[in-house]
């Protein structure tokens, strides 16, 4: 099973909101990926989790706040977002932060901010 | 740093037709390579993937070779059906704990 999985699949928000989005692995995989994909672009990594710390923050701003509560979950809390942020918001995971490891990736949740 | 080029298309294609997405890359030491494939308003999936040089990756229809004296990784079908309409993306990984580069996608188009 090398399944992703994420919610919601989309969400609508206002630039006052506060919302989450939810990313679950049971692969056992110990790395976990938030990416940012604009329309007809790849996809921009945000952030990267290793053994649930954050190991890498790609310049993202702070109104962006990860979360790794354990092994299996990751999440990505949204608060005071622009228009600009509208995007697919793909979570991934890797086995280890290891060399030229397979990332899997889950569907995506489309955001629109209004 | 390492990178990753591909012909960014539009791709449009009849049914049945061959299909070739050309990919080459910069990188030191020696990456890891992938394909994968993006169906419209979903994720990405891993297509197929190649991890030293000689290496042929395949999976349902498609395939590709690591070219290390080409430093190329092309993907190939021979014969594209409809549902294989898709954005592809090429990818590499490179050394310990290095990120993922991606291409800029190439978009298919298979017309029936």
């Amino acid at each position: 099973d090398t399944e992703v999985t994420q919610t919601p699949k989309h969400l609508v928000m206002g630039m006052t909101n506060k919302k989450s989005l939810k990313c679950e692995q049971h692969m056992g995989h110990r790395a976990m990926y938030w990416y940012k994909q604009k329309a007809k672009k790849p996809p921009e990594l945000m952030f990267v989790y290793s053994y649930e710390k954050l190991s890498i923050n790609e310049s993202v701003p702070s109104r962006f706040s990860p979360e790794c509560p354990n092994s299996s979950l990751l999440n990505l809390h949204l608060h005071a977002l622009q228009p600009e942020d509208s995007a697919l918001y793909l979570c991934a995971s890797s086995p280890a932060r290891g060399f030229s490891e397979t990332q899997y990736f889950g569907p995506g949740t489309r955001l629109l901010v209004l | 740093g390492n990178s990753v080029t591909q012909m960014e298309g539009p791709v449009t294609l009849s049914e049945e037709a061959f299909l070739t997405i050309n990919c080459t890359y910069t990188a030191t030491g020696y990456p890891s390579l992938f394909w994968y494939v993006q169906y419209p308003g979903e994720g990405l999936q891993l297509l197929l993937k190649a991890t030293k040089a000689d290496d042929k990756g395949s999976n349902k229809g498609f395939e590709a070779t690591y070219r290390k004296e080409t430093t190329s990784f092309h993907l190939e079908k021979g014969s594209v059906q409809v549902s294989d309409s898709a954005v592809y993306f090429c990818a590499l990984s490179g050394g310990y704990g290095q990120n993922f580069v991606f291409g800029p996608g190439t978009r298919l188009s298979v017309l029936p």
